[in-house]
């Protein structure tokens, strides 16, 4: 049973154009949300995270929405350039310290910034 | 990269042999994770370790087995390699909120 699920399994996006991608969870416990990214024939790196405390969280171009009630979370891709082609990782964890710090991860969204 | 480092980076095995794979990490960070990545699955947990000796089971553990017996490294055993175990496999650590994975290591399983 996958906890967290992730749609769609790939995007294509012009250059400047954005990038959505969707995510829900089953688990209520979980309160703590990132977002991995991940190039090819690299490890997934953190791209940005977000507490169930706040509806949106900023970073530059990347945006993560959340919904408590409706147990989703997004990630909004803006002005999204070539180099943002990459593979991205919603993930969700428990509280730190509780059952191992595991992260949960989505299946994943392969996303391609065509110029 | 958080110093972590996995070895060998590609392997090549045969149906029914054992296989190790290693994580090495040079900042001693008490919790380390093994995951595998397959298309569409995104990445699973295999095992995990929240100390020397001490470690438990993730949600795909069937056919693999963990050692830590030093905090720095965090060996994952396939005891029998079959097909289904073809895959790229990570290593990660758990610094606060934050996982930081090594470059993986692509097994085939032939």
């Amino acid at each position: 049973q996958q906890q967290v699920k992730q749609s769609p399994q790939s995007l294509i996006v012009q250059k400047g154009g954005i990038s959505i991608i969707n995510c829900a969870y089953e688990n209520t416990a979980f309160d703590y949300f990132p977002w991995y990214q991940q190039f090819p024939g690299k490890g997934p790196a953190l791209l940005i995270a977000i507490r169930p405390d706040v509806s949106e969280k900023k970073e530059g171009r990347f945006t993560i929405s959340f919904n408590k009630s409706a147990k989703q979370f997004s990630l909004h891709i803006m002005d999204s350039q070539p180099g943002d082609s990459a593979t991205y990782f919603c993930a969700a964890s428990i509280p730190r310290g509780a059952a191992g710090n595991k992260l949960t991860f989505g299946g994943g969204t392969r996303v391609l910034v065509k110029p | 990269d958080a110093g972590i480092t996995q070895s060998p980076r590609h392997k090549v095995t045969e149906t029914g042999t054992p296989v190790t794979l290693r994580c090495h990490q040079t900042e001693n960070h008490r919790y380390m994770y093994w995951y595998r990545q397959d298309p569409g699955h995104g990445l699973r947990l295999i095992h995990y370790s929240y100390g020397v000796k001490d470690t438990d089971k993730g949600e795909v553990s069937d056919g693999y087995s963990v050692s830590r017996s030093k905090t720095e490294d965090f060996l994952l055993t396939l005891e029998s390699a079959t097909s289904s175990q073809t895959s790229v496999y990570f290593c990660a650590i758990r610094m606060n909120t934050e996982a930081f994975f090594g470059q993986g290591t692509r097994l085939t399983v032939v």
